[in-house]
């Protein structure tokens, strides 16, 4: 079956750095893509990774190994705007999103 | 340019009752799609569209209905509430359906059954 794992919840401090990590099984594979959630707004796209590596942007950067089935989020310098949650979604051999739960992430002064 | 928009951002109804979730995006954007977010759940898609006239089910379709008739409006239509329809329902849409595209997002509409 098709699963994206992702952690709950993760607490760090403002100024810090956080690691948000997320597996995935998918039928075929076509990329994964990071979405930000403020609570109670909608998704908003943070990145997309379909080659291993890490891409950077600015404060955030996103990884990934396609060998492991796995990706990761990085934070820096956090920010009390940077609360909300993350979500990870795999992109299936039919261009379809399988989307994890998400991690909400509690950023403490 | 307003992106996409849903209405009503908040509905009560009764078991049984029936009401339409509006969506509409300005991007000339080809592929809309409707979105339910359960606590505890990944978004889970419902219905999804690849152009006008052109629908099809998505992993939670029972219970629901859309259609397009134009580029811009796709609205979800709720047959005959149910409790279980308890949801935070989003619209997304992309700009084409090929690939694996950006999905710009609604605000959201929060709907509690009773």
């Amino acid at each position: 079956g098709q699963n994206i794992d992702q952690p709950t919840e993760m607490t760090a401090t403002e100024g810090a750095i956080v690691q948000i990590n997320c597996t995935y099984q998918t039928s075929g594979f076509n990329g994964l893509f990071w979405y930000q959630q403020h609570a109670g707004e909608a998704p908003t796209f943070l990145s997309y990774n379909v080659l291993d590596g890490l891409e950077e942007k600015g404060r955030f950067s996103s990884f990934l190994s396609r060998s492991k089935g796995y990706s990761y989020l990085l934070l820096k310098e956090l920010q009390m705007k940077d609360s909300a949650s993350y979500l990870c979604a795999g992109v299936d051999s039919n261009y379809q999103l399988i989307w994890g739960a998400g991690t909400k992430l509690i950023i403490k002064p | 340019n307003a992106g996409v928009t849903q209405t009503p951002k908040f509905q009560v109804l009764k078991t049984g009752q029936s009401m339409t979730l509006q969506c509409a995006q300005d991007m000339n954007h080809e592929y809309m799609s409707w979105y339910r977010q359960d606590p505890g759940m990944g978004l889970r898609l419902i219905h999804y569209s690849v152009g006008a006239g052109i629908t099809d089910q998505g992993e939670v379709p029972n219970g629901y209905n859309v259609s397009r008739s134009t580029t811009e409006d796709f609205p979800l239509r709720l047959l005959s509430a149910a409790p279980s329809q308890t949801s935070v329902y989003f619209c997304a849409s992309s700009p084409r359906v090929s690939g694996a595209n950006v999905l710009t997002f609604g605000a959201g509409s929060r709907l509690t059954v009773l």
